[in-house]
């Protein structure tokens, strides 16, 4: 199975600040990976897909790179709505791995 | 709207069984694999399994198996998820999902139900 390593698992951060998630693949994925944000209480919600398409709707401060194995998510002026938690989701064999996840909390 | 709704919180005593649903609207329900994520109180997400709507086909994921059942009942859009004998560890919420691509065993995950809330305790 392919497995899935994101860091940081938790990142303090301000308004304002840049911040950026990383994701590492075991073995190559390709271009199959996904990034979800997730709040208390709620069903996480698709920010990302193809590694860097962002999903219609989704604030353009959002944005994905990477391929192969080395993947990363960056939020380029960070909003109070961002505080969240972040998934990393590959979907390139034919089961599918989360990353352990990162929360993003106020500094 | 595409749209996958689940069935309430539920509260059992360990031993018991447990048959949680899932029911899609909104599109052909046939079309397109529903997954089964695990989310423990404080932990991150897991994939639990896939099943193909059309054919009933199931994948669960090695840590699952053995331990839950993936169903579904294409003539009510309803897909299943259920135990036969619950443990205090399985006291998570559970979310049920939609593959986004049509056909595909996996793809990006869109949409999610609300998530169920299982607690197991004596």
């Amino acid at each position: 199975d392919i497995q899935m390593t994101q860091s940081p698992s938790t990142l303090s951060a301000s308004v304002g600040d840049r911040v950026t998630i990383t994701c590492r693949a075991s073995q190559s994925i390709s271009l199959s990976l996904a990034w979800y944000q997730q709040k208390p209480g709620e069903a996480p919600k698709l920010l990302i897909y193809k590694a860097s398409t962002l999903r219609s709707g989704v604030p353009s401060r959002f944005s994905g790179s990477g391929s192969g194995t080395e993947f990363s998510l960056t939020i380029s002026s960070l909003q109070p709505d961002d505080f969240a938690t972040y998934y990393c989701h590959q979907y390139n064999s034919y089961s599918n791995t989360f990353g352990q996840g990162t929360k993003v909390e106020v500094k | 709207e595409v749209q996958l709704v689940q069935s309430g919180a539920e509260v059992k005593k360990p031993g018991e069984s447990l048959r949680i649903s899932c029911k899609g609207s909104g599109y052909r329900f046939t079309s397109y694999w529903i997954i089964w994520v695990r989310q423990m109180p404080g932990k991150g997400l897991e994939w639990m399994g896939s099943v193909d709507p059309t054919d009933s086909y199931t994948t669960v994921s090695p840590s699952f198996e053995g331990h839950v059942t993936i169903s579904v009942d294409k003539s009510i859009n309803t897909a299943y998820l259920q135990w036969g004998s619950l443990k205090a560890s399985d006291s998570a919420m559970y979310f049920c999902a939609r593959n986004d691509i049509q056909g595909e065993i996996v793809s990006t995950i869109l949409p999610w139900g609300q998530g169920t809330l299982v607690t197991v305790s004596s």
